[in-house]
């Protein structure tokens, strides 16, 4: 069964520096969204993605995030630089055209120190 | 704006008891839907089961049932002679047709359930 794949699984990183978080959605679907859970509370919308733009943000996805989609298959999370606070897990989901269902992938642990 | 709650943080049961998890949501949309996630202790998000605003018919699922209420804005999830594998968080959570074709979560804060042997 396909299912969303996210590299890596966790990721260490000064305060400060830039990261890119990577999701490999399942391959029919068009719409892929980036999520985030500071550990022990909800999971939070960060923004979802459509036809190579963004459809719809959440009050944090400030200027320091971005998304891109370099390639057919990839889909990126870039935090240009990263505070203490972004610390959390981060998952990304996808789903098909004209379905409801999310598909989340495993997640990347983000530690910023 | 949306929004979901589940009133209980944690729920403990011994195993093969039945175990009922609470959702209440708010939505402006008349039109929207309504979903349970599981994340076990490795993490990962799974999602269980889907329901329409405009399909009020409960179903059962095996050990899962779910108690859809729209008279009282309420998602209920039931887990009959609940397993110690059953052991996770539990999100409820609601995406609105309004708002374009986004259609983006919104999780409740989850509910801790413990299954213990």
């Amino acid at each position: 069964e396909p299912e969303v794949t996210q590299t890596p699984s966790h990721q260490v990183t000064q305060m400060g520096q830039e990261v890119i978080l990577r999701c490999v959605p399942i391959s029919n679907h068009l719409y892929f969204y980036w999520y985030r859970q500071i550990l022990g509370q909800k999971v939070e919308f960060l923004v979802s993605f459509y036809n190579n733009e963004i459809s719809e943000k959440s009050e944090i996805f400030d200027d320091q995030f971005s998304v891109e989609r370099p390639d057919g298959s990839n889909f990126t999370l870039k935090i240009r630089s990263t505070k203490l606070e972004d610390s959390a897990m981060y998952f990304c989901a996808s789903r098909r055209s004209r379905s409801y269902e999310q598909y989340f992938g495993p997640g990347t642990r983000l530690t910023v120190t | 704006a949306q929004k979901v709650t589940q009133a209980q943080t944690e729920i403990s049961v011994v195993e093969k008891e039945d175990v009922t998890l609470d959702c209440v949501y708010e939505t402006r949309d008349t039109t929207y839907y309504l979903f349970w996630y599981k994340q076990p202790p490795s993490g990962e998000l799974v999602f269980l089961i889907r329901r329409n605003s405009f399909d009020e018919q409960n179903e059962i699922s095996g050990r899962y049932s779910w108690n859809f209420q729209k008279s009282t804005s309420s998602f209920n999830f039931t887990i009959t002679a609940s397993q110690v594998v059953d052991s996770a968080v539990y999100f409820c959570a609601l995406s609105e047709a309004g708002s374009g074709s986004a259609r983006q979560l919104t999780f409740g804060s989850g509910t801790q359930l413990t299954v213990l042997p």
